[in-house]
């Protein structure tokens, strides 16, 4: 069975900073790989995935990450932070193919957020 | 942009109540699926559908609850009777399903906030 971690349940950065949001997974198999943000009272939206090629993989809203199958891990990074990226951010698993059915395991998220 | 929608987006009901929820998938998405999001954690799957097929309910407290997809597109996820402990956000996705040739990216309805007095 598959399973992530994401380490830190808050982290707070000034606006204009680096943000780290760190996730490590653990997978039997080769993982698809998934960062989705959530906004207060919303669903979530997909910033970006990994399946298979280039390990870094750029998405929405300046958002990227590196997989790195040595480490097992995920972690979301974005040079420079803005206020709208306030939100929590789920790192999320993946494993199947051919017929199987791509059941999605999340962490427990963690809530960014950004001070003026 | 084709979005999952999904209603209410707020339910208060009293403990011993029946509750329903409705899903509507993006449209061609083969594979639907249920996630209970408890305060504070990460989305939990409760049911998964391929069509109108159940593929994984194990973790659907089937005492109380019940979901379907009559005919394979929207669906309704019932809970009788509520408990307090079943305060969460439920959340419907959609993802086109094994067979379909396209991406199995899940994409999220706004969810439904579920309080039980």
């Amino acid at each position: 069975a598959q399973s992530v971690t994401q380490l830190g349940s808050h982290v707070s950065v000034s606006e204009g900073a680096l943000v780290l949001l760190r996730c490590n997974y653990s997978s039997s198999v080769p993982p698809y790989l998934f960062w989705y943000v959530q906004y207060p009272n919303q669903g979530l939206q997909l910033l970006l995935k990994y399946t298979t090629g280039a390990t870094l993989v750029k998405g929405i809203n300046g958002f990227e990450a590196e997989f790195k199958k040595s480490e097992t891990s995920f972690h979301l990074t974005k040079p420079s932070a803005h206020m709208s990226d306030a939100a929590e951010y789920f790192c999320a698993v993946s494993v199947g193919s051919g017929g199987s059915n791509y059941k999605l395991t999340f962490g427990k998220g963690t809530l960014l957020t950004v001070n003026p | 942009e084709a979005e999952v929608a999904q209603s209410p987006r707020y339910k208060i009901t009293e403990k011993s109540q029946a509750v329903a929820f409705w899903c509507d998938p993006i449209s061609g998405h083969a594979t639907l699926y249920w996630y209970r999001q408890i305060l504070g954690q990460g989305p939990e799957l409760l049911v998964q559908f391929q069509d109108e097929s159940v593929v994984d309910d194990s973790q659907l407290p089937k005492d109380r609850f019940s979901a379907e997809r009559l005919k394979g597109v929207d669906s309704t996820l019932k809970i009788q009777p509520a408990e307090l402990g079943d305060s969460a956000m439920y959340l419907c996705a959609s993802s086109f399903g094994p067979g379909q040739g396209r991406s199995n990216t899940q994409y999220f309805g706004p969810g439904t906030r579920l309080t039980v007095l």
